[in-house]
């Protein structure tokens, strides 16, 4: 099993132009979740999904769309890049768990790096 | 509405040695509390989580976390730790209200000198 795999690695963009980020994992979860992790900061939610065909927003959705339309990937969307979404991107999953989201052991991607010129 | 706080950005510790990682958290319900690991260039990886029960937690390579919850914290402890243990770690909280809202503290670095 690959678990959770994420396209790109890195990329640089510049300013104004747009990018999607790819996750799939291979595990059968539920659950999917876009993360930004910064200096010091620790991670952040960007948004994330309770299945198929769902998502909803965390805790920083501003600039970024996602969408589920299979179970088994979850795309992360910048329209208009700008300097401030450099960082590096991580998705994860998790199982169905009776807590909801975020409860059971969440699955990490190994990161995508964005620069934004 | 739920924070963290990881008091300690660093921690050198020599090899062998004990430590401690500390995590507090504030939130207004009960909570769900999670430690992660991240090893260099890598995705996070669960250490341990409480959920109810018994206050002291174990986790994977020897970790163990106690659930403190007149002082709001769950802090990381291993009685010796190894080189391999060099990583940034992660505290985290989910309030029972917003099981979806996980909040991830800013990491504490902890490097190993033999």
């Amino acid at each position: 099993n690959a678990g959770v795999t994420q396209t790109p690695k890195f990329r640089v963009l510049k300013t104004g132009q747009s990018m999607t980020l790819l996750c799939a994992q291979d595990m059968n979860h539920e659950y999917m979740y876009w993360y930004r992790q910064d200096p010091g900061m620790g991670l952040r939610l960007i948004h994330y999904s309770v299945g198929e065909g769902t998502t909803a927003k965390g805790e920083v959705p501003d600039g970024y769309n996602v969408s589920r339309l299979k179970k088994q990937n979850f795309l992360l969307g910048l329209e208009s890049a700008a300097p401030s979404q450099t960082s590096v991107y991580f998705c994860a999953s998790s199982p169905l768990t009776s807590g909801g989201p975020g409860v059971g052991e969440q699955f990490f991607g190994p990161g995508t790096r964005l620069t934004v010129l | 509405a739920q924070s963290v706080t990881q008091l300690d950005s660093q921690v050198p510790v020599f090899e062998e040695a004990p430590v401690e990682l500390r995590c507090n958290y504030s939130s207004s319900v009960s909570v769900y509390l999670f430690w992660y690991v991240q090893y260099p260039n890598q995705g996070l990886q669960l250490l341990l989580k409480y959920l109810s029960g018994s206050t002291l937690v174990k986790g994977i390579n020897g970790f163990e976390a106690e659930f403190n919850k007149s002082q709001t914290s769950f802090h990381l402890r291993k009685p010796s730790v190894h080189i391999s243990d060099t990583a940034e770690y992660f505290c985290a909280v989910i309030s029972y209200s917003s099981a979806s809202k996980i909040i991830f503290g800013s990491g504490t670095r902890l490097s190993i000198r033999p």
